[in-house]
């Protein structure tokens, strides 16, 4: 059973567009949710993470957005660059005990210049 | 400081041999995590540290691997005898405390093992 679906595979973004990528939960009682980076031959990198009590957390060109509700969230980049061209995988757990992180699996993404 | 170091990099084994991998967490982390990626597929959670004793080993596949983190320093993860599914990258992480948003997991490049 994977609690943590994340949507598309794969995804080629123009320079300077925008990426989006989404992901849905199952576990209503999970409440941090990370997105991590990585590049080929390094492990993955925390990106950018939320909290449900907020709707939208922004980092530089990373946004996430969360709806409660409908127990999904996404990772925006703006301005996509050639440098983001890596594999993006978001995450779940609860933040209290230990870092038992339920993945989605992966988006591969291509910016291309 | 020093990231999260595992070695070998890259294994390739038969079908039945044995293949221990190590991790070395970040100094003074208490909390080791190893992780598996299969192919394609999600990344996900074998076990958890805290120093020498395992927490939570709810994720391991069954009885062909053994974890250990004698002294409560590194770790290693032997697969013996290996199957064919056990390929993969095996990533190990760490973090300083046990849970909380300002303490997050910092992984190693991984062991991508191959079974042949």
């Amino acid at each position: 059973q994977q609690q943590v679906k994340q949507s598309p595979q794969s995804l080629i973004v123009q320079k300077g567009g925008i990426s989006i990528i989404n992901c849905a939960y199952e576990n209503t009682a999970f409440d941090y949710f990370p997105w991590y980076q990585q590049f080929p031959g390094k492990g993955p990198a925390l990106l950018i993470a939320i909290r449900p009590d907020v709707s939208e957390k922004k980092e530089g060109r990373f946004t996430i957005s969360f709806n409660k509700s409908a127990k999904q969230f996404s990772l925006h980049i703006m301005d996509s660059q050639p440098g983001d061209s890596a594999t993006y995988f978001c995450a779940a757990t609860l933040i209290q005990g230990a870092q038992k992180l339920v993945f989605g699996q992966g988006t591969r993404l291509t910016i291309n210049p | 400081e020093a990231g999260v170091t595992q070695f070998p990099s890259h294994s390739v084994i038969e079908k039945g041999q044995t293949v221990t991998l190590r991790c070395d967490p970040i100094s003074g982390h208490d909390n080791l995590y190893w992780y598996r990626r299969v192919m394609g597929k999600e990344i996900k959670f074998l076990l958890h540290f805290v120093k020498e004793s395992k927490q939570d080993e709810s994720g391991m596949p069954n009885n062909r691997f053994l974890a250990e983190r004698t002294g409560g320093t590194y770790s290693t993860l032997k697969v013996q005898p290996a199957e064919l599914e056990d390929s993969g990258v095996y990533f190990c992480a760490s973090s300083l405390m046990t849970g909380g948003s300002n303490s997050p997991l910092h992984f190693g490049n991984g062991t991508r093992l191959t079974v042949t």
